[in-house]
């Protein structure tokens, strides 16, 4: 079975400093793990997606996020946090093209000015 | 590039009454998959339809129920409404069901059950 974990309900950073969203995920076989980011009353936003290859991925906005197999973990990161990246940020697998994906929880970011 | 687009924006109906939500892929998109953001809550994965078949299905009751036409836009049904059934539903398309394919979110679907 697939799962995913945020592990933060809520990151606080300030506007400027860098930071890093959280995310595990559980599967078998190799996964496909994507970043997406959702503002209010809004669909989804692809931000950066793992496939195979270089374990660091750059996205959208100036995200990037690390891909560590060994810790089953793909963080999103941002060098520089703007205000405007305040929103809900979901991390999702999928192992196998036969299954869906399966989302974590989500994770509110707020940057604060 | 047209992206995925949902109507209606917004939905308000009665609990016992039937819902229709309609969904259009990306042009050159064989897949649509729905999804149920309730107010709190993480995305559910409602159906998956590739090719006019539905590929997987999450665990709904059966009054959640839906459909894709030849032109691959989709229809998610949901029978005798109850009011937890309140939610923003949101479609996805990718350009085929593999793996790896990133799936393109539309703007969703807010339904309100009284």
């Amino acid at each position: 079975a697939q799962s995913v974990a945020q592990p933060e309900d809520q990151v606080n950073v300030a506007e400027g400093n860098p930071l890093t969203v959280k995310c595990t995920y559980s599967v078998s076989g190799n996964p496909y793990l994507f970043w997406y980011v959702q503002y209010p009353n809004r669909g989804l936003q692809f931000l950066l997606k793992y496939i195979t290859g270089d374990n660091l991925v750059k996205g959208s906005y100036g995200f990037e996020a690390e891909f560590n197999k060994s810790q089953t973990s793909f963080h999103l990161k941002k060098p520089s946090a703007l205000v405007s990246d305040s929103a809900l940020y979901f991390c999702a697998v999928r192992a196998l093209p036969g299954q869906n994906f399966v989302f974590g929880p989500g994770t509110r970011l707020s940057v604060l000015p | 590039e047209a992206g995925v687009t949902q109507s209606p924006t917004h939905l308000i109906k009665t609990r016992g009454q039937q819902a229709t939500l309609r969904c259009s892929p990306i042009s050159g998109h064989t897949s649509v998959y729905w999804y149920q953001q309730a107010l709190g809550l993480g995305l559910q994965f409602l159906l998956w339809y590739d090719e006019g078949e539905e590929r997987n299905r999450g665990n709904f009751p059966p009054r959640f129920s839906g459909r894709q036409f030849p032109n691959y836009s989709s229809e998610l049904n949901v029978n005798a409404l109850e009011l937890e059934d309140s939610a923003l539903y949101l479609c996805a398309s990718s350009k085929h069901p593999g793996g790896q394919e990133t799936q393109y979110f539309g703007p969703g679907t807010r339904l309100l059950v009284l």
